[in-house]
């Protein structure tokens, strides 16, 4: 299994440009998860997928960003219009629902964005 | 929804246990307590998960009293390998939105 891939690793871009991260959870998969991590606040959950359906987006910070679950082996994060405080590493997650409460999330790499 | 306290850092040598201690006096009955690991430039890993008592893989232990207000990751003969980041989650495997990680502890193993 090549496990969560995310796309690109890393994008520099300028402020007031879109950006698009990109997602593929691992096949079989039924829960999505996007999540963002700076220094200063950590690990944030930005929005979960279950079954392709948006489920809670009570994390995501502002209406620049939006996420779409086109099939079950893709989604994306998109940001528009960018800003220097969106720089963080975005992180894409997935799982299987709870079995017996026993969990856990399977994340990708990360995108690295830095916005000048 | 159960916060969690863990020391920031703390410093090992190669070769010895290492017991991680995270706190979550709010935890609720339905939640379970789960530990991942994080090393630089990489998304967290999932290490064990618990709801009582102990629980052990082929990674490490994990200790949870009765009161289940802590809860104790326990790393045997560590490796420089090891270093990385260590969060301590609890919440109700349902409740997503209610995952919380913190900052959690930076292990810096030394030879």
């Amino acid at each position: 299994d090549a496990g969560v891939i995310q796309s690109p690793r890393h994008e520099v871009t300028e402020m007031g440009q879109e950006v698009t991260l990109r997602c593929k959870p691992i096949s079989g998969h039924d829960y999505l998860f996007w999540y963002r991590q700076t220094m200063m606040r950590g690990l944030e959950l930005l929005i979960y997928f279950n079954n392709n359906v948006p489920i809670d987006d009570s994390g995501m910070p502002e209406d620049r960003f939006s996420a779409k679950m086109p099939n079950a082996s893709f989604s994306t994060l998109k940001i528009q219009p960018s800003e220097p405080r969106d720089s963080a590493v975005y992180f894409c997650a997935s799982s299987l629902p709870p079995l017996n409460r026993a969990y856990e999330q399977y994340f990708g790499p990360g995108t690295r964005l830095t916005v000048t | 929804l159960a916060k969690t306290t863990q020391p920031i850092s703390m410093d090992s040598y190669e070769g010895q246990e290492v017991n991680i201690t995270c706190s979550h006096n709010n935890i609720a009955t339905n939640d379970y307590i789960t530990w991942y690991q994080q090393f630089p430039s990489q998304g967290p890993r999932f290490i064990i998960q618990g709801y009582k008592t102990k629980v052990t893989n082929e990674v490490a232990s994990l200790f949870i009293p009765a009161d289940r207000k802590s809860s104790t990751l326990s790393l045997p003969r560590v490796s420089l390998s090891d270093t990385a980041v260590y969060y301590c989650l609890v919440g109700d495997q349902y409740n997503f939105n209610k995952f919380y990680f913190g900052s959690g502890t930076k292990l810096n193993v030394k030879p």
